[in-house]
C-alpha cells in the first residue's frame, strides 16, 4: 500500500525540549514538504526539500530543523526555540508527473504541557 | 506574486441541496489550482486539479470545478450535498517555479444539515 505516514499521532511536549515528528512515504516521490496548521487557518510552509541532502526554508522555518539523508524519510524537529509549537503538522510529498500533485500525510497534533 | 482567496468562511447547507465554495486567485503565470478536502484531525485528500486543460474539472465524490480565467475564479460545486461531505475544503494555487510550493486559501467549513 503506498502513502505517506506520519507518527505520532499525537505528542506531547515539555517547555524546553525538543521533539521529532516523524514523516515516511513509499511512493518514490523527490520532493517532500512539512506544513504547520493552526485552527482556522490554511496550511503555513516550514521546510522542503526536493531532493536528498538538500532542503530550503519556508515561510516559517524559524525554530524549526530539518534532514533529509534519505528518499524516504523526512523528519522535522521542533526545538525549544519555537515558542508557540501547538499544532497541527502535515507532512506531503509531490508526484504524479505531469501536473505533479502534492500528497498529504495523516498529520500530527503536537501540544505543550 | 502568488494568492488564494477563499470568500466564505464557513458555508452551511441542506442535504440534497447544492454546494458552491468560491475561490479567487492571482498569478503572474498560467496557474496549476487545486481543491482539498479535510475530515476534522486528518490529512488533505486531493479533490481535483486543473493544469491547463479543460476549464470544466471533475473530481472525486461528485465535486466539480470551473477555471474561469477571466474572473480569475476557481469555485467549487457539487449538485446534491451529502452528510459526509462536511469538513473544511482549501483552494490551493501552485508556485510550480519555485519547487512545487503551494499557496493555500483559509479555508471554508461546509456544515450540511439533515
Amino acid at each position: 500500500d503506498g502513502g505517506i505516514t506520519q507518527s505520532p499521532k499525537y505528542l506531547f511536549r515539555k517547555e524546553g525540549q525538543n521533539v521529532t515528528l516523524s514523516c515516511e512515504q513509499n511512493l518514490n516521490h523527490d520532493a517532500m514538504y512539512w506544513y504547520r496548521q493552526d485552527p482556522g487557518q490554511g496550511l503555513r510552509l516550514i521546510y522542503y526539500s526536493q531532493i536528498v541532502n538538500d532542503f530550503q526554508k519556508g515561510d516559517i522555518a524559524e525554530g524549526y530543523s530539518v534532514s533529509r539523508e534519505k528518499k524516504e524519510s523526512f523528519p522535522l524537529t521542533v526545538t525549544s526555540a519555537q515558542k508557540n509549537p501547538t499544532a497541527f503538522y502535515l507532512c506531503a510529498s509531490l508526484g504524479g508527473g505531469a501536473g505533479e500533485t502534492q500528497y498529504f500525510g495523516p498529520g500530527t497534533r503536537l501540544l505543550v504541557l | 506574486a502568488q494568492s488564494v482567496t477563499q470568500l466564505d468562511s464557513h458555508v452551511s447547507v441542506s442535504e440534497g441541496t447544492p454546494v458552491l465554495l468560491r475561490c479567487n486567485y492571482s498569478s503572474s503565470y498560467s496557474p496549476s489550482l487545486f481543491w482539498y478536502v479535510q475530515h476534522p484531525n486528518k490529512g488533505l485528500q486531493l479533490l481535483l486539479k486543473y493544469t491547463s486543460a479543460a476549464t470544466l474539472v471533475k473530481g472525486i465524490n461528485g465535486f466539480e470545478a470551473e477555471f474561469k480565467k477571466s474572473e480569475t475564479s476557481f469555485h467549487l460545486t457539487k449538485p446534491s450535498a451529502h452528510m459526509s461531505d462536511a469538513a473544511e475544503y482549501f483552494c490551493v494555487v501552485s508556485e510550480w517555479n519555485q519547487g512545487g510550493k503551494l499557496i493555500f486559501g483559509q479555508g471554508t467549513e461546509l456544515s450540511v444539515k439533515p
